[in-house]
């Protein structure tokens, strides 16, 4: 079956634009959450949907949020970007109640110049 | 979430077996422990997942002791292709409703050599 969608997989953006980022998750799954990766923070969680409603948000900027759509299809976006938001940008997909964890999309990276 | 402490890195051989260590003190009763594994520009992938005793799959091999407080991967005979991150969760419960926010920590850089 299809893994989790990520586009694009790379994305090049100045200081001060926006940037949407798009994920599809397992068909299924209705839980989708997002996590930036950096070399100096490693792995953070930024919020978590479910059912087109936000659950948990991590400890990030009014800058970054997100939605979900009805098909459980969910977009994250950057506002005002800094060259600080360059990272590895990854979505995962759940199942509530399964017991075999979450997977992962294989990312998109952000470069912010 | 309880905080997880695992070795920043670790290095082995083909062909053995190596046992990654998580410390996990503050592990709450309903958490369960689950293990990552990530290749660089990769997302993390789900390796194995356990809330007591022994879990074991395909993969690995997940031992968990009476109190909770620790945890250890185990990987049978080692290939180049394991050199990649580990990562030990804490608190992802499969039926835990409100909480889902996984917590990484540093993880554990595994280099296998030939």
């Amino acid at each position: 079956k299809a893994g989790v969608t990520q586009t694009p997989r790379y994305l090049i953006k100045t200081r001060g634009q926006q940037v949407t980022l798009s994920c599809s998750p397992i068909s299924g799954h209705r839980s989708v959450s997002w996590y930036q990766q950096t070399p100096g923070q490693g792995l953070q969680f930024l919020f978590e949907y479910f059912s087109e409603t936000q659950r948990n948000k991590g400890n990030f900027p009014g800058r970054f949020s997100g939605r979900q759509f009805s098909n459980s299809r969910s977009e994250m976006n950057v506002s005002t970007l800094e060259l600080g938001d360059s990272a590895l940008y990854l979505c995962a997909s759940g199942r509530q109640g399964a017991s075999y964890g979450y997977t992962f999309g294989s990312g998109t990276r952000l470069t912010v110049v | 979430l309880a905080k997880t402490t695992q070795p920043i890195s670790m290095d082995s051989y083909e062909g053995q077996e190596v046992n990654i260590t998580c410390s996990h003190n503050n592990i709450a009763t309903n958490d369960y422990i689950t293990w990552y594994q990530q290749f660089p520009s990769q997302g993390p992938r789900f390796i194995i997942q356990g809330y007591k005793t022994k879990v074991t799959n395909e993969v690995a091999s997940l031992f968990i002791p009476a109190d909770r407080k620790s945890s250890t991967l185990s990987l049978p005979r080692v290939s180049l292709s394991d050199t990649a991150v580990y990562y030990c969760l804490v608190g992802a419960s499969p039926t835990d409703t409100g909480r889902r926010a996984l917590t990484f920590g540093s993880g554990t850089r595994l280099q296998v050599q030939p």
